[in-house]
């Protein structure tokens, strides 16, 4: 059974703080890790990808993998109030392009 | 971008009833869509892959006969809830598999999700 899983939260920061959010996956071969963002209602968005061990960087965005402890993570710097979301931990299973989600991490941020 | 709409937003009827969900990609040829079942502070579960013209894989647990899905072409699926009763009241998701996009990063485009309500 391949997994994924996170923390369900709700996480809270105060506005302007880092959040820190954390996955790990069960399947060693896994290749390929995205952040997905979901607001109440609505269907999720891709927010980062991540494919390679190590951080990558996108504007207020860091995504962090570590193959080898099976650890993506996602923080987020100088959080805002539009930032209360779910964020989806999915990870891709080449046969079939499948995505497998996390449970999701409920965020919130109080200004 | 590739956009992908999903039809209807929201559907409200009675226990028994047959309910159709349209998945399109508008700017794109989808070979592979996915349908998704997410209950309320719950994760997305994948319910069934739909490939162009042959059957739909569907995962572990779910009601094949319950959720009917057709791919008849490259830019359409349909979910059919067929005699839907209140447990199967769930927002509805799908999403398109791009395979120009996906080797750019973007996995799948999701749908706006149909918001389902059996009474």
């Amino acid at each position: 059974q391949k997994e994924v899983e996170q923390n369900s939260g709700p996480l809270s920061v105060p506005e302007g703080a880092i959040a820190s959010l954390n996955c790990t996956y069960s399947d060693r071969g896994s290749q390929s890790f995205f952040w997905y963002r979901q607001y109440s209602g609505k269907s999720p968005e891709l927010i980062m990808s991540i494919y390679s061990n190590g951080d990558k960087e996108d504007g207020r965005f860091t995504a962090q993998l570590n193959k080898a402890s099976q650890y993506v993570s996602l923080l987020i710097r100088d959080s805002q109030p539009s930032d209360s979301a779910t964020y989806l931990c999915a990870v891709l299973y080449n046969q079939g392009g499948k995505l497998i989600f996390g449970q999701g991490t409920e965020l919130s941020v109080k200004p | 971008g590739a956009v992908v709409s999903q039809h209807p937003s929201r559907v409200i009827c009675k226990s028994g009833t047959s309910v159709k969900i349209e998945c399109r990609s508008l700017d794109f040829q989808a070979t592979t869509m996915f349908w998704y079942r997410q209950f309320p502070k719950k994760s997305l579960m994948l319910m069934a892959t739909s490939n162009e013209g042959s059957k739909a894989t569907y995962e572990q647990g779910v009601e094949k006969d319950k959720f009917l899905i057709n791919h008849a072409s490259l830019t359409l699926s349909t979910l059919t809830v067929t005699s839907a009763h209140p447990e199967d009241s769930s927002f509805y998701i799908c999403s398109a598999r791009d395979l120009w996009t996906g080797s750019l990063g973007q996995p799948q485009h999701f749908g706006d999700g149909t918001r389902l309500s059996i009474l």
